[in-house]
């Protein structure tokens, strides 16, 4: 596609329900980058890949959070036992290369909303 | 550690106003800075960047320059549009943390005709 690819769109999960989101970012770009944005916030590092290896996961709230990217395109964020205060709009950015000042593409998000 | 501050939102202004969204940092070392912007119901796009001390990144009217003796990077447009009505993000990448970005808390802009 254009652009970096989110899906679902939106997600409603009970509390302490498995969820996972996806993201296929534009093709044939190196790095990947997944935030979440709490409402009337900023976006907040989550954890970054560079081809498949997760070079950063500094960002990740708890070990309930897991993140993957086996073959070095589509990343897929999982977040297990869901609790409220995960509720927020987790969007993914992707970068052609590596270098710090290179232009990251964002998605739309998703929209997770615990209950 | 590094972080971005913001004006607080929201800014309302008239059509052909001046606009300016103040940012400050702190960081270490030389990072770059951006403005992202976000319409509604869309995804961040890059409005414009600067990447070393006095750089003016400009883009659709916009500009911002890059003060390290004030660790600033404000954002101004001379005459903003209703299109313009989004929320603005600030943000800085230090290269030697794999280009992860450090986003203030964002300025939501409104401009009435």
């Amino acid at each position: 596609g254009a652009g970096v690819s989110q899906s679902p769109r939106y997600k409603v999960a009970k509390r302490g329900q498995d969820v996972a989101l996806r993201c296929d970012p534009i093709s044939g770009h190196v790095s990947l980058f997944w935030y979440q944005q709490a409402l009337g916030q900023g976006p907040e590092f989550l954890t970054y890949f560079q081809n498949e290896a997760q070079l950063d996961k500094s960002g990740l709230p708890s070990d309930r959070f897991f993140a993957e990217r086996p073959e070095g395109s589509v990343s897929t964020l999982k977040i297990q036992r869901t609790q409220q205060e995960d509720s927020a709009v987790y969007l993914c950015a992707s970068s052609l290369a590596a270098e710090h000042n290179e232009k990251l593409f964002f998605g739309s998000g998703t929209q997770l909303s615990v209950l | 550690g590094n972080s971005v501050t913001q004006m607080e939102g929201p800014v309302t202004l008239s059509e052909e106003a001046f606009l300016t969204i103040n940012c400050t940092y702190t960081a270490t070392g030389y990072p770059s800075l951006f403005w992202y912007v976000q319409y509604p119901g869309e995804g961040l796009q890059l409005l414009l960047k600067a990447t070393k001390a006095d750089d003016k990144g400009s883009n659709k009217g916009f500009e911002a320059t890059y003060r390290k003796e004030t660790t600033s990077f404000h954002l101004e447009k001379g005459s903003v549009q209703v299109s313009d009505s989004a929320v603005y993000f600030c943000a800085l990448r230090r290269g030697n943390q794999g280009g992860k970005l450090i986003f203030g808390q964002g300025t939501e802009l409104s401009v009435k005709p």
